[in-house]
Formats: C-alpha cells, sequence, structure tokens
C-alpha cells in the first residue's frame, strides 16, 4: 500500500517568513495529494490540495508543488502569521485506493 | 459545502463494552470513510464505508472489530467492540461530496476514553 513521509516534524519560522514542509509517496499510482491544517482539538481542516496532472498550485500565501518523477510534494506558506501556528499533514491518495494516507504531520510554530 | 455531524463527540466506557458513533452528512455524497486519530499522531484510515454492502477495511483492521453500516448515501455508523484501552483514541468521519473527487470534510470527531 501507500507510505507517505513527512518533514520536518517540527518547524519553528520568525513570523513574516516562509514555511516549508515535504512530504515523499511511496505509489506512483497516487493522484491526488491534499493538505490539512489541524488546530488544537478541533477537526482536520483541508487547506489546499493538487492532483497529479498539475505541477503547483496556488491560493493566496499557500502553494503546493508536485514532483512526480521524484514521488514528493511540498506546502510553501509565505508571509507567516499566529495564525498560521498548526499541526499540518500532507496525504495521498493511491492509485486503486479511496481513502488518503496521511504524513505523520509537522507542528508549526510562528515565533512572534 | 457541508457539515458532517458526528455523535458523540466524546465518550468513556468500560473495557469489554461497544460504542456506536453516528456521522451524518447534510449535503449528497459518494464516498464515506473512518479515520482513527492516536492523541498527538496522525491520521489512519479503518475503513471505506459502502452503501448498502460490506466495508471495505485497512490491513489491520477488521469487521469483527470495527463493524460500519452505511444504509443511505449520508449515514454511517462505526461501531467500536470489545473495546480495550487501547482503542482510546479520536475518530472521525470524512465524505467525498457528489460531484467531487476531494475529502474536503471531516466530521468533528469522537473522543473514546477505555477505562
Amino acid at each position: 500500500g501507500e507510505n507517505v513521509e513527512q518533514h520536518p516534524s517540527t518547524l519553528s519560522v520568525q513570523e513574516g517568513d516562509s514555511a516549508v514542509i515535504k512530504c515523499t509517496y511511496s505509489d506512483s499510482a497516487s493522484n491526488y495529494f491534499p493538505w490539512y491544517k489541524q488546530e488544537l482539538g478541533k477537526r482536520p481542516q483541508l487547506i489546499i490540495d493538487i492532483r497529479s496532472n498539475v505541477g503547483e498550485k496556488k491560493d493566496q500565501r499557500i502553494a503546493v508543488t508536485l514532483n512526480k518523477t521524484a514521488k514528493h510534494f511540498s506546502l510553501h506558506i509565505t508571509e507567516t502569521q499566529p495564525e498560521d501556528s498548526a499541526v499540518y499533514f500532507c496525504a495521498a491518495r493511491g492509485g486503486g485506493a479511496d481513502g488518503l494516507t496521511f504524513g505523520k504531520g509537522t507542528h508549526l510554530i510562528i515565533q512572534p | 459545502s457541508a457539515v458532517i455531524s458526528q455523535k458523540p463527540s466524546r465518550d468513556i466506557c468500560q473495557r469489554g463494552t461497544s460504542l456506536t458513533i453516528q456521522c451524518q452528512v447534510d449535503s449528497q455524497v459518494t464516498m464515506m470513510f473512518w479515520y482513527r486519530q492516536q492523541p498527538g499522531q496522525s491520521l489512519t484510515l479503518i475503513a471505506t464505508a459502502n452503501q448498502g454492502s460490506e466495508a471495505t477495511y485497512e490491513s489491520g483492521f477488521v469487521i469483527d472489530k470495527f463493524p460500519i453500516s452505511r444504509p443511505n448515501l449520508t449515514f454511517s455508523t462505526l461501531t467500536v467492540s470489545n473495546m480495550s484501552p487501547e482503542d482510546s483514541s479520536i475518530y472521525l468521519c470524512s465524505a467525498r461530496l457528489y460531484g467531487t473527487n476531494t475529502e474536503a470534510f471531516f466530521g468533528q470527531g469522537t473522543r473514546l476514553t477505555v477505562v
């Protein structure tokens, strides 16, 4: 089955700087790669996703890039703000599978 | 958008008992899923809830332990059977809305503690 690795596990950045979180996946047939933000005690919230026929997608301060050859995808957050502090999960949907395989998560800390 | 309601939101149960968690979506959906999230950890897919047929379980999860029903398109239940303290976790349902191919929505989760 699919295996998703996520790095780093913790990321601390100064407010206003950029943050990058990276994930790799194992199943070359995977075709859907969402990112979720989860605040303490709350449900995961989809923030951006990308499909295998696209290399990059942007939504305001958030962008995701996908390298199918290398089987990795990354989340980029620019101009970080205190409200960006949360745990971020990447996920992948493998070819033939319906549910998602999640990475272990990155605790993003925005330092004022 | 959609609202996914889960209940109960939390429960404390005795070992050896069972708990049924309900998930209701207010929009048309195609797929429904159940995940487990142990405290401070990631989400693990338990199964895909199939309407009118047996759920599709992931490796490590079995029907006898986690029976799932989906009697109609917008409602599903997950039962955690013969509970042990190791089953203490947060259980979440999610849904793929009709006409999309994204898992955009999760229920608020059921925090289960087994004592």
